[in-house]
């Protein structure tokens, strides 16, 4: 079975520094990887998603992150954090048949302090 | 392009009576999706549907839970009657529903249910 693990409810880092949020998946076969934010009342943003090909992915707003197939690890990554990327952040995970459902972690919520 | 639409944007109602939540996907996806979304945790996969054919609907509790998709476009879902566990964000979301970029579903704004 499919799974994901966000190992972080909370995540806090001050305004200009690199701020990693952590994904772990469990996965039959090849994983596609996505990253997506969620802002308070609103749907998921999709950031960014692995398929194949390099290990780092670079995404919107200047997130990236890091396939490790060893680790089956994928965590998010940012260089220098803002006030407004605070939110909540998912990790899915899919088998590679196109149309199947995303399996979520539970979300970390990321607050930037200024 | 416009995202996937969904209404209404919240709903409240009392148990026990009917509620129906609307969605229009990305225009040209084919695959449209219906997640539940529970207060403080990852959306989980209620139906998903090719064109108008409902092909996941493993998660669907079908004694009060209904979905249609007629016209293969946009879709509704139905809860009747609602309980007070129905209380969450019902998020839709669409595809292409293509292998070859990864299939990235989009996600409309939700709608979040209050059952009193």
């Amino acid at each position: 079975a499919q799974s994901v693990a966000q190992p972080e409810d909370q995540v806090n880092v001050a305004e200009g520094n690199p701020l990693t949020v952590k994904c772990t998946y469990s996965v039959s076969g090849n994983p596609y990887l996505f990253w997506y934010v969620q802002y308070p009342n609103r749907g998921l943003q999709f950031l960014l998603k692995y398929i194949t090909g390099d290990n780092l992915v670079k995404g919107s707003y200047g997130f990236e992150a890091e396939f490790n197939k060893s680790q089956t690890s994928f965590h998010l990554k940012k260089p220098s954090a803002l006030v407004s990327d605070s939110a909540l952040y998912f990790c899915a995970v899919r088998g590679n048949q196109a149309g199947t459902a995303l399996i979520f972690g539970k979300g970390t919520t990321l607050s930037v302090s200024s | 392009e416009a995202g996937v639409v969904q209404s209404p944007r919240y709903k409240i109602i009392e148990k026990k009576q009917p509620v129906a939540f609307w969605c229009n996907p990305i225009s040209g996806h084919n695959t449209l999706y219906w997640y539940l979304q529970n207060l403080g945790q990852g959306p989980e996969l209620l139906i998903r549907y090719e064109n108008e054919e409902a092909v996941d609907d493993s998660q669907l509790p079908k004694d009060r839970f209904s979905a249609e998709r007629l016209k293969g476009v946009d879709s509704t879902l139905k809860i009747q009657p609602a309980e007070l566990g129905d209380s969450a964000v019902y998020l839709c979301a669409s595809s292409l529903g293509l292998a070859g970029d990864g299939d990235t579903q989009y996600f409309g704004p939700g709608t979040r249910l209050t059952v009193l």
